[in-house]
Order: structure tokens, then sequence, then C-alpha cells
């Protein structure tokens, strides 16, 4: 079946630092792909996606490149804020697999510290 | 305008109960989706609704169920409950199924507890 695999974490790091989170996927389709946030005590906000190979997804500084030949998503981002400590996670939609639904890596605790 | 609106924010339950989650997406928006979160099994999709028809579910047990109205507003249930099904119960909706430029928008969930 289709799988996520993250760092888990915490990832504590201090502002302005440079921040790369690497996701790597198994798929058995055609998958899109997704970096989503939580806030404590929130739900999950998309960040940004992407739909095919070597699209780039950007939203609030934040990057990441589809790349199918190696399997990865990685999620970058060149000088983090405090703003930025929540959960990141990183999520597949298999278009060919007939799966409905998001396959979600464990989430990785980002913490930033001033 | 406005979110995705999850009722109730927290619940507390007794094991063998039953509870009812309700789900209101945003407007216009027709399919709504079910996750669970706890911390040692993470996101876990449980099923999807669109124009009040079930299109896929999960791996979880029939105790677990749900359904749509005609206002697109959905409704979970669990039956039976076990200490396990305690977790955060997230609901998704989007315009209809599968990742368009439309995607999916999350509520911010409610929160079981079963003692």
């Amino acid at each position: 079946g289709d799988s996520v695999t993250q760092m888990e974490g915490p990832v504590t790091l201090s502002e302005e630092a440079f921040l790369t989170i690497n996701c790597t996927y198994t798929a058995t389709g055609y998958p899109s792909l997704f970096w989503y946030v939580q806030y404590p005590g929130e739900g999950l906000q998309l960040l940004l996606k992407a739909t095919k190979a070597d699209d780039k997804g950007s939203n609030k500084g934040f990057e990441a490149t589809y790349r199918k030949e190696t399997t990865s998503f990685h999620l970058e981002k060149g000088s983090v804020q405090v703003s930025d400590s929540a959960v990141y996670f990183c999520a597949l939609r298999d278009e060919g697999g007939g799966a409905d639904g998001l396959t979600f890596g464990k989430g990785t605790h980002l913490i930033i510290q001033p | 305008k406005a979110g995705v609106t999850q009722t109730p924010r927290y619940l507390i339950k007794t094991r063998g109960q039953q509870v009812t989650l309700s789900c209101s997406p945003i407007s216009g928006h027709r399919s709504v989706s079910w996750y669970q979160q706890t911390p040692g099994q993470g996101l876990q999709f449980l099923f999807e609704y669109f124009s009040e028809t079930q299109r896929n579910k999960g791996n979880f047990p029939g105790r677990f169920s749900g359904r749509q109205f005609s206002n697109s507003r959905s409704e979970m249930n669990v039956s039976t409950l076990e200490l396990g099904d305690s977790a955060l119960y997230l609901c998704a909706s989007s315009l209809r199924p599968g990742t368009g430029p439309w995607g999916y928008t999350f509520g911010s969930g409610t929160r079981l507890t079963v003692v």
C-alpha cells in the first residue's frame, strides 16, 4: 500500500536558520503530494502541494519539489521564524490507486528558538 | 466565508457507549472526509462522502460509520466505544473528491476521550 516516511523530531532550530524536513513516499499510482501544518489545538492547514513530477509548491517562504526519481518531497525554508513552530505533515493522494483518502506521514514537530 | 465546523470540540464518553460527531463543510463544498489522529497511529483515513454516498472507507471496524445529509453536513458514529478510540477526529471538506486546485480544508477537530 501507499506510505509516507518523514523524520518525527522534535527538530529544534534557532531563528533565521535554514530548514529541511525530509519526506519520502511509496505509491502504486500517480500521487499528488502535500505538506500540511498543524498548530497546537488546531486542525490541519494546507501549506503547499504539487501534483506532478518536477512541480514545485511554495507558500509563506516554504518550498518543496516533487522528485519522482527519488520519490521525495522535502520541505525547505531559507530562514525560519518562531511563528513557524508547529507540527508538519507530509501527505499523498494516490490518483491512480483507487483510494480516496490522504495518506499521511507521522508528522515532524518543529521548534524554533529565538 | 465560514470554515469547516466540527462539533462538539471536546467529548468524554465511557467504554461501551456510542458517540456521534458532526461536521459542517464550507458552503458549496459537497465532499466530506473523516480522519482519526492518535499519537501512536498518526493520521488515518476513515471515510469520504460525496452527494450523500460513501465513496471509500479506510481500514476501520464496522463500529465506525458515517452519513451525509442533503445539505452536505456529515456525521460519524462510533458504537461500543473502546479506550483505543480516544483520538482527535478531523473532518475535511472539498468541492468534490479528488485533488484538484480546490484541495481539502480541515476543521479544528473533535477531541474524544473514552474512559
